[in-house]
């Protein structure tokens, strides 16, 4: 069955970076669109970023454009989110998910990243 | 960026009973809408597509309506098990947006 494990987050001060991994299985991942979605505590949810399946273009929320970056190694099946400039506003669960055609049909459980000093 | 506005913040209805939620889009999303369920601790499950149809596995007693600006997520004879958050996300322009939510709460 389709499964996605993210890791990597936990406690950062603010202005440092941290990268998040997602593993994945049980489905062909080279031929899917992948997200980046997080949540705040105790929040709704917030589209972050996508990456086309070859990894060929990327599109980011403004609240995180020039400050996040997603990619993807596909021959590790591995979705990446470089984080870097860390603020306090970025703490929240953050969630891989893969894409059919814009809507996002599996999820993983979620990783949760802490800005704090 | 298209703003989805979700009512009511706060949904209460008895079990057995039907529930609707709105999404309404500051502009036109065409059917490129979604309906995501999330339960406290849990990864959000996708619900409908299309704006009208159901995931793979999702229960008939869900349904979905709309086009353009104005949708509505409709869950018949409500079951212990679907009193959550439910959130709507368009996909029909970039940056994808949700919802705030609606939480369907037991009456």
């Amino acid at each position: 069955q389709v499964q996605l494990v993210e890791s990597g987050g936990g406690v950062v001060q603010p202005g440092r970076s941290l990268r998040l991994s997602c593993a994945a299985s049980g489905f062909t991942f080279s031929s899917f669109g992948m997200h980046w979605v997080r949540q705040a505590p105790g929040k709704g949810l917030e589209w972050v970023a996508v990456i086309w399946y070859d990894g060929s273009n990327k599109v980011y929320a403004d609240s995180v454009k020039g400050r996040f970056t997603i990619s993807r190694d596909n021959s590790k099946n591995t979705l990446y989110l470089q984080m870097s400039s860390l603020r306090a506003e970025d703490t929240a669960v953050y969630f891989c998910a893969r894409d059919i055609s814009g809507m996002i049909d599996c999820w993983g459980q979620g990783t949760l990243v802490t800005v704090s000093s | 960026e298209i703003v989805m506005t979700q009512s009511p913040a706060t949904l209460s209805v008895s079990p057995g009973e039907r529930a609707a939620l709105s999404c309404r889009a500051s502009q036109s999303v065409s059917s490129n809408l979604a309906w995501y369920q999330q339960k406290p601790g849990q990864a959000p499950r996708l619900l409908i597509y299309g704006a009208s149809t159901r995931a793979t596995g999702i229960p008939a007693r869900f349904s979905g309506s709309g086009s353009g600006t104005e949708f509505t997520l409709t869950i018949n004879s409500l079951q212990s098990e679907d009193f959550a958050v439910y959130y709507c996300q368009q996909y029909n322009n970039w940056p994808y947006t949700f919802g705030q939510g609606t939480k369907l709460e037991i009456k």
